[in-house]
């Protein structure tokens, strides 16, 4: 079965910092990738997704992911977080079937709390 | 543009009583629809999708049960809630598979429920 991982439950940076938020998934085929943000009282939004072509995608808010397939890892980063970065984010893999339905497991999340 | 609606945004019911959470999702037509539930620290459970009128597939056994009266609309019910019914409610759409785009997610707001 499908599954994802994410390495980090809680992170915590100063502003500045650069982060890396890790993710694996359990898939043999082809998959498209996501990361999804949650900012504190607001819904679940799309930070940023890869479908094919350059495996380094770059997202909103100056967020980046690099999907390395050898690795079945899809790792997202940032250079220098803000304390507006604090949220959770959670990794999610689809893998097209082909049928009417694209099933999306997402990963537990990472809840990340950036000190001013 | 595309919108999608989800209500009630809280709810407190008591053990025994019957559940209805209504999504609605406006600016699209035949969009795949899925509910699921947020846990801290286990990510999003997927409990129901459907990929047309009067189409449900259930991922997890379990107190609930979903409808999809109309295109656009649908329902997560329960006939008698259980303690552990409490949770985060999210429902969400994706555009049918077969288009450029598959597998983003575009969620609602996200209903509270509280069973006591």
């Amino acid at each position: 079965a499908q599954s994802v991982s994410q390495h980090n439950h809680h992170v915590i940076l100063s502003e500045a910092a650069s982060l890396e938020l890790g993710c694996n998934y359990s898939y043999g085929g082809t998959v498209n990738l996501f990361w999804y943000v949650q900012y504190p009282g607001q819904h679940l939004q799309l930070l940023l997704k890869y479908f094919s072509g350059d495996p380094l995608v770059k997202g909103i808010k100056g967020f980046e992911a690099e999907f390395i397939k050898s690795k079945f890892s899809f790792n997202l980063r940032k250079p220098s977080v803000q304390w507006s970065d604090t949220a959770e984010y959670f990794c999610a893999v689809n893998a097209p079937s082909g049928t009417s339905y694209d099933k999306v497991i997402f990963g537990p999340g990472t809840s990340l709390s950036v000190i001013p | 543009s595309q919108t999608i609606h989800q209500w009630p945004a809280t709810l407190v019911q008591p053990v025994g009583s019957p559940l209805s959470l209504e999504c609605t999702v406006e600016g699209t037509s035949n969009p795949n629809l899925y509910w699921y539930r947020q846990a801290a620290g286990r990510g999003l459970q997927l409990l129901f999708y459907s990929v047309g009128i009067g189409q449900i597939s259930s991922e997890v056994p379990q107190n609930l049960s979903a409808s999809r009266p109309q295109d656009r609309q649908f329902i997560l019910s329960s006939k008698k809630l259980l303690l552990s019914d409490s949770g985060f409610y999210l429902c969400a759409w994706s555009h049918h598979p077969g288009t450029s785009v598959t597998g983003e997610l575009f969620f609602g707001e996200g209903s509270r429920l509280t069973v006591l």
